[in-house]
């Protein structure tokens, strides 16, 4: 199995602004998940993209995959100060994996 | 009503001793998994059990033991804690072992320091 690696490490923003994040991954997969983490809590399941799709929306969330490129985006559109959290993307398997994360700042 | 609920959410003890983290879940899912995050953010699975049955065990020192009950319930044993244990524990479950867009869900943590 594999894990995937966001990119950047730390972005901050004003609110109102768009926030991309970014992840890219080494093997195939069937899907590549999205979830966030607010400050000392558990992870939150955002939206999942599977490998025949190129795009999906969920609210203010655009996620983007392509398999060519093994990447995949998350953009938050007109951030708000309660975005505020970490940003995980995960690939699929029997163990689900997951990297470092994007911390996202929205300033009010 | 918690769905993944895990106690303590803080444990600080001293380097030697044994502790325990309990996790349940009540969201009739069959699998269970433990993940450690490291002061970087970086989350590591550790175990997987599917339905009592262990199927994850990464290479976690065996000070390390899951205890599986029943299917609702995965417990986190570990012996002479050291200060590198020190992390935030996470327990997870999902509806089944190995089927695709299976989604995770997760418990608040236990943040756990070893002085």
């Amino acid at each position: 199995s594999q894990q995937g690696e966001e990119d950047p490490q730390a972005l901050s923003i004003q609110e109102g602004e768009n926030a991309t994040m970014n992840c890219s991954y080494k093997t195939s997969i069937n899907n590549l998940q999205w979830y966030r983490q607010n400050s000392g809590r558990g992870l939150v399941h955002l939206i999942l993209i599977r490998s025949n799709e190129r795009e999906k929306h969920s609210g203010r969330l655009r996620v983007t995959l392509d398999t060519s490129k093994k990447s995949s985006s998350l953009l938050i559109t007109a951030s708000r100060a309660a975005d505020t959290a970490s940003y995980f993307c995960a690939t699929d398997g029997n163990d689900m994996r997951f990297g470092a994360g994007t911390r996202l700042t929205v300033k009010p | 009503d918690t769905a993944v609920s895990q106690t303590p959410k803080y444990l600080v003890t001293q380097m030697g001793n044994d502790k325990s983290i309990k996790c349940e879940q009540n969201l009739g899912h069959d699998t269970m998994y433990w993940y450690k995050q490291d002061s970087k953010k970086f989350l590591k699975i550790m175990f997987s059990y599917n339905n009592k049955e262990l199927i994850i065990n990464e290479t976690v020192p065996n000070r390390f033991s899951p205890k599986s009950p029943d299917k609702a319930h995965l417990n986190l044993h570990i012996n002479s804690l050291e200060l590198g244990d020190s992390a935030v524990y996470f327990c997870a479950s999902s509806q089944r072992q190995g089927v695709r867009n299976e989604k995770l869900f997760f418990g608040s943590g236990t943040q756990l320091s070893v002085l």
